[in-house]
This record gives C-alpha cells, structure tokens and sequence, in this order.
C-alpha cells in the first residue's frame, strides 16, 4: 500500500547543477507535506514543507511545488552542493490519520558529483 | 539547536524478551511518536501521543507494544515480548503542533536487533 511514492531510488547531479527530488501520491485526502534528509547512522532531518493551500514554498536553496491535481510534488535544491548528498524522503500527514502520523516514500538517494 | 535524543544507539535482545527504547524530546514539545525502518523499507509510523495518552496508532502497533511518558522529559517505547520481525531502526520524533503547524523532528534512532 504504497501511499507515497518515490519512483526513483537514486539520482546522480552535478555540483551546481539543480536537484529536482520527485514524490507522488495517491491519497487525495494529504493535506500537508514535508520533505526530510537522512545522512547514514542518523535520523531524518526536516527541510521543507508544504501546506496543500499553498503550490510552492521556498526556503533558501530549497524549494518544493506542488501539483495537487496532479498528485505529485517536487524538491528543487538550487545549487546542488557536495553536503547535499544524502537520501531524501518525501511524508505526507492528513486528518483521516489522526493526529498525524506521517505517511513515508521509501526514499531517493541524492549523489552530488563534484 | 535543540534535539531528539534517543537510548541507547543499538540494542541486541533474546527473542521473547522484554525491551525499552527510551528517547528525549525537545522541551517545549507537546506531540511525541514513534516510528520504525525496517532494512532496506520505508519509514513507518508506529504510535503519536499527546497529553499523556496515545493519540493515533497504526496496525503494526499491537498489543505487544506500549508507549509512556513516566516523567516530564522520557518518551519510551516498550516491546513486551520481541519477535524476530521486530529488528528495525526504531526512530523517536517529536513536534511543537499538531497537524501540519510544525514539523516533526526525528532523533538518530535505535537500532534494535533480536537474537
């Protein structure tokens, strides 16, 4: 019951370049959303979320859209640098949850070539 | 900047024993969860408790699990009885408000292993 998906399990960019991190979903009733990072042997880290009222929200080098006709939501990291390396989780919370308990994608793993 | 803390970084257990995964969360909190990785699986949640009672629970959160807050500071999970399929990476995360005010934030983990 993948209700979060993350179709791709690794991606690969250029220092400098952007990052584009993207994450779909299936239950319409998702009415909030966060991206996390997660380095090895620690915990996820929050970067960045997003109301469903709202299509875009940025924060710094950081910026998620979100497409809610559509399902589907994106994290650009503008430039990308080598501590960006790391793999990058997609959650979403909704009412029906309850108090919200955070729904995960199995991740993406972000390489940041030099 | 404040964090979640959690102990003890990796815990190994008999089968059919009794285990405590103990956690700090930030001070001025109010909502406390739990959640577990599994190798190689995504995250998932486990328990949310607020105001001293648990809030919501998933289906993996049976009867053989339970959550406390016995003082002002410690957030435990206790799995009474362990099973094989308990070992995971069992990650403790606590948020300033409910429902998409504030984020959730995670501590390192404890990677739990049964023997």
């Amino acid at each position: 019951d993948q209700q979060v998906k993350q179709n791709s399990p690794s991606l690969s960019v250029q220092e400098g370049r952007i990052s584009i991190l993207n994450c779909d979903y299936t239950n319409s009733m998702f009415d909030y959303f966060l991206w996390y990072k997660k380095y090895p042997a620690e915990g996820p880290t929050f970067l960045i979320s997003i109301s469903s009222i709202k299509d875009k929200n940025e924060d710094g080098r950081f910026t998620v859209f979100l497409n809610k006709s559509a399902k589907h939501l994106s994290l650009h990291i503008v430039p990308s640098q080598p501590g960006d390396s790391a793999v990058y989780f997609c959650a979403a919370s909704s009412p029906s949850v309850g108090a919200d308990g955070l729904t995960f994608g199995k991740g993406t793993h972000l390489i940041i070539q030099p | 900047e404040p964090e979640v803390t959690q102990t003890p970084s990796h815990q190994v257990t008999q089968m059919g024993q009794e285990v405590i995964l103990r956690c700090v969360p930030i001070s001025n909190h109010l909502y406390f969860y739990w959640y577990r990785q599994i190798l190689g699986q995504k995250v998932e949640f486990l328990v949310s408790f607020y105001n001293n009672e648990i809030s919501e629970k998933s289906e993996i959160f049976d009867d053989q699990f339970s959550v406390e807050r016995p003082d002002g500071s410690n957030f435990t999970l206790k799995i009474r009885s362990t099973k094989l399929e308990d070992s995971a990476m069992y990650f403790c995360a606590s948020g300033g408000g409910a429902r998409g005010g504030q984020p959730q934030h995670f501590g390192d983990g404890t990677r739990l292993s049964i023997l």
